[in-house]
């Protein structure tokens, strides 16, 4: 069974150019999470949708993040305008039965 | 509110050496209790779990018994290898599939 499949794995951008992360979760999980992972720091989530809904996105920063699963399986995650603090790890993971799984997530360098 | 509280790293052991990594959490209900492993470059991937009290999470010589009394986690291994370097994460989950993580410990294993 294939995992959490993420893409890219690597993204350099200048600041203030828009970018954008994509998410297949496990087939069969209807929940799906984006979490963002700074150096030496544990995940903090941005969404969690359940099937198409987001049902908790209160730590995400709706002026320039954006999310979307339109069709309750795969995820975009946008950023626009990219600011230097935005460079981190953003990993992508599904649940089934409260068991997470993580995809390799994707490194984003701002410059 | 819910939350999780790992000791502090890095930890440097020698191979074959004991190893202890200390979680303690706070939640209001009765929540299942993770730990992750990440690798460099890598996702989290999940070591083991336990869902209620008394239970012991096992995997791969790793061993964590869920603890309600002392509201705690630790995650114990008789002899740790060089491969086992990495970051480990304790994590809790009740209810509404909202996940709490640890802000991570870095275990360096010397040969």
């Amino acid at each position: 069974e294939a995992g959490v499949v993420q893409s890219p794995r690597y993204k350099i951008i200048e600041k203030k150019q828009p970018v954008a992360f994509w998410c297949n979760p496990i087939s069969g999980h209807n929940t799906l999470y984006w979490y963002l992972q700074n150096l030496g720091q544990g995940p903090e989530l941005l969404i969690r949708y359940e099937n198409e809904e987001a049902v908790d996105d209160s730590q995400l920063p709706k002026d320039r993040f954006s999310a979307e699963r339109l069709k309750g399986v795969d995820s975009t995650l946008k950023i626009q305008p990219a600011e230097l603090g935005d460079s981190a790890v953003y990993l992508c993971a599904s649940s089934s039965a409260h068991e997470q799984f993580f995809g390799p997530g994707t490194r984003l360098t701002v410059l | 509110g819910d939350s999780v509280t790992q000791m502090e790293g890095p930890v440097t052991l020698s191979e074959e050496a004991f190893l202890t990594i200390n979680c303690t959490y706070t939640a209001t209900g009765y929540p299942s209790l993770f730990w992750y492993v990440q690798y460099p470059g890598e996702g989290l991937q999940l070591l083991l779990k336990a869902t209620k009290a008394d239970d012991k999470g096992s995997n791969k010589g790793f061993e964590a018994t869920y603890r309600k009394e002392t509201t705690s986690f630790h995650l114990e291994k008789g002899s740790v290898q060089v491969s086992d370097s990495a970051v480990y994460f304790c994590a809790l989950v009740w209810g509404f599939n909202k996940f709490y993580f640890g802000s991570g410990t870095k275990l360096n294993v010397k040969p």
